[in-house]
């Protein structure tokens, strides 16, 4: 099983809505990332777990909340979005980070009304 | 800080022909591993091949293979045999050694391959 699953893949939801982006991986994978990506430009790196352990925070907003329950699972809370914060959501997941290459899911897509 | 440019933001190739798609990047680490990604409409990103900065042989899977001159800082991925299913994003992609694994991506060349 090679596969990083992300649910859901499509998500409108309002600015005063909450809401969760689930990603899962049974690869026996160490190390987790979350991504946004806009149209047109290339992934940037939103949080980096490692080992269950939040190792990279790179300076997100904090309407953005990262949890990482166990090494399969690995979510993303959203709360009070900005319309510019809709983009494709990608999560991915790597053996010990650092080393190895990065598998990526399909991604959520998140539009924010 | 790490950079990766990709000067090449559209390309087309003729089914059954090659294309080198460009990419530079730099760096003061010894130590790295450069990626080549393929994102195509379903979105998800694809892991096409690999090369670890140590390694002086030039990494092949099957129809892809890269040329990495680690003295000028490139590391260009050649298609060969181009197929319809080729058609994609493609991002160059670095990872430092002593990271946790994030990548820093280039922004990307779009590969269109024609009938």
């Amino acid at each position: 099983d090679t596969e990083v699953t992300q649910t859901p893949k499509h998500l409108v939801m309002g600015m005063t809505n909450k809401k969760s982006l689930k990603c899962e991986q049974h690869m026996g994978h160490r190390a987790m990332y979350w991504y946004k990506q806009k149209a047109k430009k290339p992934p940037e790196l939103m949080f980096v777990y490692s080992y269950e352990k939040l190792s990279i925070n790179e300076s997100v907003p904090s309407r953005f909340s990262p949890e990482c329950p166990n090494s399969s699972l690995l979510n993303l809370h959203l709360h009070a979005l900005q319309p510019e914060d809709s983009a494709l959501y990608l999560c991915a997941s790597s053996q010990d980070g650092g080393r190895t290459e990065a598998f990526f899911g399909q991604g959520t897509r998140l539009t924010v009304v | 800080a790490q950079t990766v440019t990709q000067s090449q933001p559209e390309m087309s190739v003729q089914e059954a022909e090659t294309v080198t798609l460009s990419c530079t990047y730099d760096t003061s680490e010894s130590n790295y591993y450069l990626f080549w990604y393929k994102q195509p409409p379903s979105r998800q990103m694809i892991l096409v091949i690999r090369q670890e900065a140590y390694k002086q042989q030039n990494a092949t899977e099957n129809r892809f293979s890269v040329n990495f001159q680690k003295a000028a800082k490139s590391f260009s991925l050649k298609i060969s045999d181009s197929q319809l299913g080729d058609t994609a994003m493609y991002f160059c992609a670095f990872m430092s050694g002593g990271s946790q694994g994030n990548l820093i991506f280039g922004k990307g060349t779009k590969l269109s391959v024609k009938p």
